[in-house]
């Protein structure tokens, strides 16, 4: 069925260090991998997304991969900064009845200690 | 700014009550969402619109029913609240743009607590 895995569930790192975090899909068929930043106490807001006609896109310190013949995804966010404390989402589009949906991991708490 | 605002932002209930969670916005956009959030199991979909005559069941719409009253409304409703289904619901649109999948655009949350 439709399942998007998410891991590490929570990651800590030092200010400055890289993080990784590695989403894995079920359905070959999805074409569009989006990513959430949920800060404590706020509404999720996207931070990058990618296609699946791509299999990488960067934007400042933030960067995504996408390896669709394996069907995972990753996240990379480098020079850490305190302010990236929050809790991230991957997601993956499915099809179902004719409509696009998003299903999303079930998050990351990633911890950056100064 | 065009935003997705709900309310209540808090609702503390019974169990058996029946409690209608409402979304509105701004932003002119057809496609709404409402989504529950429980820790460790990241946002699950329970239903969505694509337009005011469409409404769509998502992966946990049992227990739940919704009502698309507008292009900018999209209400919730537990009509027999049960203590599982306490948790942080979202309520999310997005536009259909070229077709192509694009951002949702998530409201500010409401807390719900069923006793």
């Amino acid at each position: 069925g439709e399942n998007v895995e998410q891991h590490p569930s929570t990651l800590s790192v030092q200010e400055g260090d890289s993080a990784v975090i590695k989403c894995t899909y079920s359905d070959s068929a999805s074409n569009y991998f989006p990513w959430y930043k949920q800060e404590l106490g706020k509404r999720p807001q996207l931070i990058i997304d990618i296609r699946s006609n791509v299999g990488e896109k960067k934007d400042q310190r933030i960067a995504v991969t996408l390896n669709k013949t394996a069907k995972h995804f990753s996240l990379h966010i480098t020079e850490t900064q305190p302010e990236d404390s929050a809790v991230y989402f991957c997601a993956a589009s499915f099809l179902s009845g004719g409509y696009n949906k998003l299903i999303f991991g079930a998050g990351t708490r990633l911890a950056v200690h100064p | 700014d065009a935003d997705v605002t709900q309310t209540p932002r808090n609702r503390i209930t019974k169990t058996g009550k029946r409690i209608m969670l409402e979304c509105s916005q701004t932003k002119g956009h057809d496609r709404m969402y409402w989504y529950r959030q429980d820790p460790g199991l990241g946002l699950r979909l329970i239903y969505y619109s694509f337009d005011v005559k469409d409404i769509n069941k998502g992966e946990i719409s049992d227990g739940y029913s919704v009502s698309r009253q507008a292009q900018a409304k999209f209400s919730l409703s537990l009509e027999s609240a049960i203590p599982n289904q306490t948790a942080l619901y979202f309520c999310a649109t997005s536009d259909p743009g070229t077709g192509v999948y694009n951002e949702q655009f998530f409201g500010p949350g409401t807390r719900l607590t069923v006793l």
